[in-house]
């Protein structure tokens, strides 16, 4: 079945450290996000991408990086200059149509990985 | 101003009941609205998108939006115990590509 695989679904961190969180998706979509969620907050974006070797900052980058080499795989790759980093990611995926979301507006998102720093 | 606002709850409602959630926005050239079901500890869900002012139903839910007032909202009608969860409202404020989403209002189905 088609869906978007995220991992690992929990993940330790120590401090100093980076960490990449893997997300890949077989929905043909052309745009992939991430998204991080605080305990009762909503989604807030820290990057995306409408195509392969192109992406954009949302309103949280910083302390963050993404590559899209591949149409299915956007890793995040959590850096030592996030100060605060403990909270859940989520990648999700839309169809690309003329720079919009699609007219559904349909995010597919992953499971999600939670990130902990000891 | 936080751009989407929404009232965290918890809501409670009896089994059987319209449970209503609400949804303001702040940027008045909004022009698409969501509502997504997050279970605790999953990921979101779309339950319902609406464009245009009025109302939108399917099933049990129904969107309302008024783009005057900058107010969305979603009734759920004979609220079950199933329903209990998070929900999202989004905003896509300008044809992008971004997002943005409230805290979200947490709504609990009382058996």
């Amino acid at each position: 079945d088609g869906g978007i695989t995220q991992s690992p679904k929990y993940l330790f961190r120590k401090e100093g450290q980076n960490v990449t969180l893997s997300c890949e998706q077989n929905l043909n979509h052309d745009a992939m996000y991430w998204y991080r969620q605080d305990p009762g907050q909503g989604l807030r974006l820290i990057y995306y991408s409408q195509i392969v070797n192109d992406f954009q900052k949302g309103d949280i980058a910083e302390g963050y990086s993404v590559s899209r080499e591949k149409k299915e795989s956007f890793p995040l790759t959590v850096t030592s200059a996030q100060k605060n980093p403990t909270a859940f990611y989520l990648c999700a995926s839309s169809i690309e149509t003329s720079g919009r979301i699609a007219n559904t507006g349909e995010l597919f998102f992953g499971e999600g990985s939670r990130l902990t720093v000891l | 101003q936080k751009e989407v606002e929404q009232n965290s709850g918890p809501l409670s409602v009896p089994e059987g009941a319209i449970a209503s959630l609400n949804c303001t926005y702040s940027d008045r050239g909004s022009q698409s609205f969501f509502w997504y079901r997050q279970y605790s500890g999953k990921s979101p869900e779309l339950i319902m998108f609406i464009y245009s002012n009025g109302d939108k139903e399917d099933g049990r839910f129904t969107a309302q939006l008024n783009k005057a007032s900058q107010y969305v909202s979603l009734l759920i009608r004979d609220s079950q115990p199933s329903d209990s969860a998070t929900y999202l409202c989004a905003v896509n404020r300008d044809s992008s590509y971004k997002l943005i989403f409230g805290s979200g209002t947490r709504l609990l189905v009382r058996p």
